[in-house]
């Protein structure tokens, strides 16, 4: 089984450029979400799609956007990078909701360098 | 707004050691929790989740609680071995939407 793969798992981005990240599950989950991770900052939300054709901000949505294209993937983009947004990006996914919460599933990680 | 935090932040031990890790959270409204293992310059791999109507969960060596009354989650290692060196993340899931909140994690080192 794949679970969640994320790609590119690596990318340097000059300030002001413009990059999409793809996340695809082949779980059949409903659930997807994009959390950053910083050293001493932890892992952070920034988007989350609760099923398909939904998408909310989390708790650092500010120079992002993403698109939930199906079921299967989600995107999350930057639109003019800032060094600021150098981090490690992880997707995520799980079951979804109906009364009772599943674990989650993550990605592998995309490692963004933004000079 | 949940918080989670988690002691110590960096642990190291002798290889053979029995060890806890800790987890606090200050909402106790909680779904479940969840506890991952990151290794260095990798993804989060899922170790066990706890629902909350459960106390606990065991794998292998293993064994996770939860104390929803006291916002607390223990994480006990059973014979450490070098191979479990890695962070270890709580994190605790609140609403409907899903969303997880982390802990700092806590840094484990096993020395052989």
């Amino acid at each position: 089984n794949a679970g969640v793969t994320q790609t590119p798992k690596f990318q340097v981005l000059k300030t002001g450029q413009s990059m999409t990240l793809q996340c695809a599950q082949d779980m059949n989950h409903n659930s997807m979400y994009w959390y950053r991770q910083d050293p001493g900052m932890g892992l952070r939300l920034i988007y989350y799609s609760a099923s398909e054709g939904t998408t909310d901000k989390g708790e650092v949505p500010n120079g992002y956007n993403v698109s939930r294209l199906n079921k299967r993937e989600f995107s999350l983009r930057l639109e003019s990078a800032a060094p600021s947004q150098t981090s490690v990006y992880f997707c995520a996914s799980t079951r979804g909701t109906g009364g009772f919460v599943y674990g989650y599933t993550f990605g592998s990680g995309t490692r963004l360098t933004v000079v | 707004k949940q918080e989670v935090t988690q002691i110590p932040a960096a642990l190291s031990v002798p290889e053979g050691e029995n060890l806890v890790l800790n987890c606090s959270f200050t909402d106790s409204a909680i779904y479940n929790l969840q506890w991952f293992r990151q290794d260095p310059g990798k993804g989060l791999t899922s170790l066990l989740l706890i629902q909350s109507s459960q106390r606990e969960q065991t794998s292998g060596r293993l064994n996770a609680s939860l104390d929803k009354s006291s916002g607390r989650s223990t994480l006990y290692i059973a014979a450490s071995q070098p191979g479990d060196s890695a962070t270890y993340l709580c994190a605790a899931n609140n609403n409907a939407g899903n969303m997880l909140t982390f802990g700092g994690g806590t840094r484990l080192m096993v020395k052989p």
